[in-house]
């Protein structure tokens, strides 16, 4: 699986958008780009998902380069409630049934400001 | 729908004991996976199950060993602890083709003295 870079931190004003970026310079044309996001002392949480296309729902956006080799997530207007960390994480389709874990680096902290 | 439980919430264990987390799946989910999550570090993968099998294991000692029961609760046992075991232990449940979109549970903080 393709390795991740993202900055460590990040601060975003509240209302304002938050564009989060990973870098997955090595992906595969088969791998996927996966985004979670840990609020403080909870599990972490499935955001959204892509292959090539941008992606839209009503968490975030995903915006992904023609190469593939970078992607940034949007929340279009940050609230407090989503200062958290959040994991870019790229991963092949498992042909194997049940055998979809999720390798997690050290992600980017988002500080919302009021 | 109820998301995947886990417990105990919160434990205090003593070096060299055995400790044993629960979870269970969001029904209708057949895929059960364990993560390690230390302080200031990204969750680490342990093991997976789908319908009773391992599907899959990270690069833990065998003091880690887990099973899953006929209705896709599952079980992580730890041997001998060490006070490095010291950690949220996060359960996720996925219905297990496909997708990567995993749920987690509020996960079970350990706490070796």
């Amino acid at each position: 699986d393709a390795k991740t870079t993202q900055p460590p931190s990040m601060d975003c004003a509240e209302g304002r958008a938050a564009n989060l970026p990973c870098n997955h310079s090595t992906i595969s044309g088969n791998e996927y780009v996966y985004w979670y996001r840990q609020i403080h002392s909870q599990g972490p949480q499935y955001i959204i998902h892509g292959l090539k296309n941008n992606e839209t729902n009503e968490m975030a956006s995903l915006i992904i380069t023609e190469d593939r080799k970078s992607s940034t997530l949007i929340l279009p207007h940050a609230t407090l409630r989503d200062t958290a960390v959040y994991y870019c994480i790229v991963r092949v389709p498992s042909l194997l049934p049940g055998a979809n874990n999720l390798f997690f680096g050290t992600g980017t902290r988002l500080t919302v400001i009021p | 729908d109820a998301g995947v439980t886990q417990s105990p919430t919160h434990l205090i264990k003593t070096r060299g004991q055995h400790v044993t987390l629960r979870c269970s799946p969001i029904s209708g989910h057949k895929s059960v996976s364990w993560y390690q999550q230390v302080l200031g570090q990204g969750p680490q993968f342990i093991f997976q199950y789908y319908e009773k099998e391992e599907r899959g294991r990270g690069n833990f000692p065998d003091r880690f060993s887990a099973r899953q029961f006929p209705n896709y609760s599952s079980e992580l046992n730890v041997n001998a602890l060490l006070l490095g075991d010291s950690a949220l232990y996060l359960c996720a449940s996925s219905p297990g083709t496909g997708t990567y979109e995993q749920y987690f549970g509020p996960g079970t903080r350990l706490t070796v003295t």
